[in-house]
C-alpha cells in the first residue's frame, strides 16, 4: 500500500465544495516536508496543481486550495464543475526511504 | 517552452530488459537544483515513483526496486534514460518521466508510454 493514504474517492455536486486527505507520518508529513498535489484526469498525464502545500502553479484556477497540518494534508475544492472529474494524488518525501512518495489517489465524482 | 517525451518499446518479454529515453527541452539538466524522476503507473493504479537524478549526477531508486533500476544522464543530448531489468508481467503500465526544479512538485510531465510485459 502507499505511504500517503489517501480516500479511494469523493464526490459532490457541482457548485459545492469537497475536500481530499493525504494522511502520512512523522516520516514525511510529519518530519516538515512539503505536499504537492495532481490532478490526473483519465488517459492523460498528472498535472500539478498544488506545490509546496498550499501554491498553486500559473494558471490553475483559485477554486484549488491546499493546506497542511501535522502528519496531513488536505486538498479543497470549491464551486466544483464537472471538469474537475478526475484522479487526485497527493505527494511527498519520506526521510526513511529516502524518495519521493505519492498517496494512493482518490476519484473524485461530480455527480 | 518546456517539453519531455518518452520513448521505448512498447512491448517487452518477461525477463527482458527495459530501456526508456525521456528526451526534454527548455532547459537544462546543468541548471543548479534541476531533477529528472521516472514514475509509473499500472494500468487503473496509482503512480509510482521509481528513480530521480539530480543536476549534479546524485541517483536515487525505489527501495523496492533498486536492484533492477539504473537511471542515467546525457546532458549535452537533453535526455535521461531509465533501465529496468529482469522485466515482469507485473510492470505492465504507463511509463512517466517528469522534472522537478528544487523538489517543489514536478511541475512538467511527459506523455506517458506505455510499456506491455508479455511473452
Amino acid at each position: 500500500q502507499s505511504v500517503l493514504t489517501q480516500p479511494p474517492s469523493v464526490s459532490g455536486a457541482p457548485g459545492q465544495r469537497v475536500t481530499i486527505s493525504c494522511s502520512g507520518s512523522t516520516s514525511n508529513i510529519g518530519a516538515g516536508y512539503d505536499v504537492n498535489w495532481y490532478q490526473q484526469i483519465p488517459g492523460t498525464a498528472p498535472k500539478l496543481l498544488i506545490y509546496d502545500n498550499k501554491n498553486r502553479p500559473s494558471g490553475v484556477p483559485d477554486r484549488f486550495s491546499g493546506s497542511k497540518s501535522g502528519t496531513s494534508a488536505s486538498l479543497a475544492i470549491t464551486g466544483l464543475q464537472g471538469e474537475d472529474e478526475a484522479d487526485y494524488y497527493c505527494q511527498s518525501y519520506d526521510i526513511s526511504l529516502s524518495v519521493e512518495v505519492f498517496g494512493g489517489g482518490t476519484k473524485l465524482t461530480v455527480l | 517552452q518546456v517539453t519531455l517525451t518518452e520513448s521505448g518499446p512498447a512491448l517487452v518479454k518477461p525477463t527482458q530488459t527495459l530501456t526508456l529515453t525521456c528526451r526534454f527541452s527548455g532547459f537544462s539538466l546543468r541548471t543548479s537544483g534541476m531533477r529528472m524522476i521516472w514514475i509509473r503507473q499500472p494500468p487503473g493504479k496509482a503512480l509510482e515513483w521509481l528513480a530521480r537524478v539530480d543536476w549534479d549526477d546524485a541517483k536515487f531508486y525505489s527501495t523496492s526496486l533498486e536492484t533492477r533500476l539504473t537511471i542515467s544522464k546525457d546532458t549535452s543530448k537533453n535526455q535521461v534514460v531509465l533501465t529496468m531489468t529482469n522485466m515482469h508481467p507485473a510492470d505492465t503500465g504507463t511509463y512517466y518521466c517528469a522534472r522537478t526544479p528544487n523538489l517543489s512538485g514536478f511541475d512538467y510531465w511527459g506523455q506517458g508510454i506505455l510499456v506491455t510485459v508479455s511473452s
